[in-house]
């Protein structure tokens, strides 16, 4: 069985401050994928990242940047120096290979930047 | 980029009407097309996987005569929502699979949804 957990209903910042979104998965697979998407108030889906499990780096794109670590079976992702425009609800997610495309996601974690 | 576009974006009738939602990939062919539903402030949850030519294969606890998918080509995914109730009223969203690449490394794009209101 597979399982993504994101502990934080709804994270609240004050624009410029970093936010970490937590993700933890669960998953008996020894290959497998791990995503994030961003879906703002309008509903559709951003994609964001996908990671495979034998690439351990972490990642950086702009402000956005990730943390996966087979060990703890997190892949956490932080927003730095945020904008109002961040404010959304974000999940992660976890496909493996025999379900490839088929997406378990996370609860989702709300997040509110204010000004 | 790839693209797929979800038909309607919004849609409000009458309880008892049926309803289809149309998703298509338009610059690619998709092997696979899945359809997810969310409730209000909830997560998305896998309701059914749609593969051209063959029926589509549901999750568990979702009813194949309430919500009807047609893959009738290798672009084009239909999901009817039959005899309607408010119960239903929902955010529906495609995703597609693109027929490129090996397995895994297939990429997937999502469409933008429909927002679903039964009265």
């Amino acid at each position: 069985a597979q399982k993504v957990t994101q502990a934080q209903t709804e994270i609240s910042v004050v624009e410029k401050e970093d936010v970490t979104l937590d993700c933890v998965y669960e998953t008996r697979d020894t290959t497998y994928y791990l995503f994030w998407y961003k879906q703002p108030p309008s509903g559709e889906l951003v994609f964001l990242i996908r990671r495979n499990s034998f690439d351990e780096q972490n990642e950086i794109s702009g402000r956005y940047s990730w943390n996966f670590q087979k060990s703890t079976s997190s892949f956490n992702f932080t927003i730095t120096a945020s904008q109002v425009v961040d404010s959304a609800v974000y999940f992660c997610a976890l496909a493996t290979t025999d379900s490839w495309g088929k997406l378990q996601f996370g609860a989702g974690t709300q997040v509110v930047v204010t000004p | 980029g790839a693209v797929v576009s979800q038909h309607p974006s919004r849609v409000i009738c009458k309880s008892g009407t049926s309803v289809k939602i149309e998703c298509r990939s338009l610059d690619f062919q998709a092997t696979t097309m899945f359809w997810y539903r969310q409730f209000p402030k909830q997560s998305l949850m896998l309701m059914a996987t749609s593969n051209e030519g063959s029926k589509a294969t549901y999750e568990q606890g979702v009813e194949k005569d309430k919500f009807l998918i047609n893959h009738a080509s290798l672009t084009l995914s239909t999901l009817t929502v039959t005899s309607a109730h408010p119960e239903d009223s929902s955010f529906y969203i495609c995703s597609a699979r693109e027929r490129r690449g090996q397995g895994y490394n297939q990429p997937q794009h999502f469409g933008d949804g429909t927002r679903l209101s039964i009265l």
